[in-house]
């Protein structure tokens, strides 16, 4: 069984400075990593995500994260951040162990923007 | 393109009520799901569908009942609404099944209260 736990259920930055979202993982088997992000009273959108080869994967809106096996972590980062970043973010674990598959949501992490 | 529709996008509802939120997609995706979002719970899928007229069981089903006639809809019936189930709703869609590093296309949601 895969889980994921995000570290901070709340994020605050100003503006211009580094974003650092945490997530870390548990799965059996080799996992596909993601990023979603859901800004108020939308639904989710993809904001990248991990398959195999390049550990280090670039999304939307300046966004990367980094797969550490290592460690088990995804860890989104942005260098500077802007006022529309402010959303609140889900890291999620997919596994295929069935004919759906099965995609597990961490708890969320809200992210609050200073000017 | 409309993507996902699910309507309607708020409902109040008072204990033993029932009814049907609506989802729709035309991206013509096989694989849809259900989800409700609830704070510091992330998402948590209720049932999901392969396609037309197969569904099964997710994390949080009960309660919850859901038929596909068609490829395009997947309604989400409550039959009989209790507290319990206020909570934040969403219908997503993808072309292949959540394990297999398959983007999720996720509807602007529903927040349904029961009172």
């Amino acid at each position: 069984a895969q889980s994921v736990t995000q570290l901070g259920s709340h994020v605050t930055v100003s503006e211009g400075a580094l974003v650092l979202l945490r997530c870390n993982y548990s799965s059996s088997v080799p996992p596909y990593l993601f990023w979603y992000v859901q800004y108020p009273n939308q639904g989710l959108q993809l904001l990248l995500k991990y398959t195999t080869g390049a550990t280090l994967v670039k999304g939307i809106n300046g966004f990367e994260a980094e797969f550490k096996k290592s460690e088990t972590s995804f860890h989104l980062t942005k260098p500077s951040a802007h006022m529309s970043d402010a959303a609140e973010y889900f890291c999620a674990v997919s596994v295929l162990g069935t004919s759906y598959g099965k995609l597990t949501f961490g708890q969320g992490t809200i992210l609050t923007v200073h000017p | 393109n409309a993507g996902v529709t699910q309507t309607p996008k708020f409902q109040v509802l008072k204990t033993g009520q029932s009814m049907t939120l609506q989802c729709a997609q035309d991206m013509n995706h096989e694989y849809m799901s259900w989800y409700r979002q609830d704070p510091g719970m992330g998402l948590r899928l209720i049932h999901y569908s392969v396609g037309a007229g197969i569904t099964d069981q997710g994390e949080v089903p009960n309660g919850y009942n859901v038929s596909r006639s068609t490829t395009e809809d997947f309604p989400l019936r409550l039959l009989s609404a209790a507290p319990s189930q206020t909570s934040v709703y969403f219908c997503a869609s993808s072309l292949k099944p959540q394990g297999a590093n398959e983007k999720l296309f996720f509807g602007s949601g529903t927040q349904l209260s029961v009172l």
